[in-house]
């Protein structure tokens, strides 16, 4: 079945210091891979999306790409703000939709 | 555009009691409608999802029942709640399957 498997937190880091978060999924076919975040007290937003092998999704500096070879989609960003401080899910869409467990960052000034 | 609404936003409810939480969208046709539930310390785990009127599809046993009378209208319900359904309650829609939108959820506390 179709599933996803996301690194688990809480992720502590001062501001301007590098981001990654680990993804990777099990799926049949070609899925199409999704990184939403949750601020504090809100709902899901969608943060970036690919939908086809070798593609990057990027947005507000966050970046993933959808590596099929590793059945994998990591988030990363360069350099987090306090801004940045929320909850990050992986999800992947293949009939239906499938989130990871989801990763706290707080980001410290 | 399209919209989706989500209500109420906090709720308390006592044990036993029943409950009722809807979704609707708004500027589509025929979407295809979800729950999910954010249980603390936990990731989202999909509840029911919606192809078309009366079309309910479960994915958990549990106490709760889904509904959709109307096209864009989703009802989540128990009726009778357990401490275990407190959480964060989530619809969303999509109009196929490739990203969803999500409504602003509903905090669930039950006492």
């Amino acid at each position: 079945g179709n599933s996803v498997t996301q690194m688990e937190g809480p992720v502590t880091l001062s501001e301007e210091a590098f981001l990654t978060i680990n993804c990777t999924y099990t799926a049949t076919g070609y899925p199409s891979l999704f990184w939403y975040v949750q601020y504090p007290g809100e709902g899901l937003q969608l943060l970036l999306k690919a939908t086809k092998a070798d593609d990057k999704g990027s947005n507000k500096g966050f970046e993933a790409t959808y590596r099929k070879e590793t059945t994998s989609f990591h988030l990363e960003k360069g350099s987090v703000q306090v801004s940045d401080s929320a909850v990050y899910f992986c999800a992947l869409v293949n009939n239906d939709m499938r989130f990871g467990a989801g990763t706290r960052l707080t980001v410290k000034p | 555009s399209q919209t989706i609404h989500q209500w109420p936003a906090t709720l308390v409810q006592p044990v036993g009691s029943p409950l009722s939480l809807e979704c609707t969208v708004e500027g589509t046709s025929n979407p295809n409608l979800y729950w999910y539930r954010q249980a603390a310390g936990r990731g989202l785990q999909l509840l029911f999802y919606s192809v078309g009127i009366g079309q309910i599809s479960s994915e958990v046993p549990q106490n709760l029942s889904a509904s959709r009378p109307q096209d864009r209208q989703f009802i989540l319900s128990s009726k009778k709640l357990l401490l275990s359904d407190s959480g964060f309650y989530l619809c969303a829609w999509s109009e196929r399957f490739y990203g969803y939108t999500f409504g602003s959820g509903t905090r669930l506390t039950v006492v």
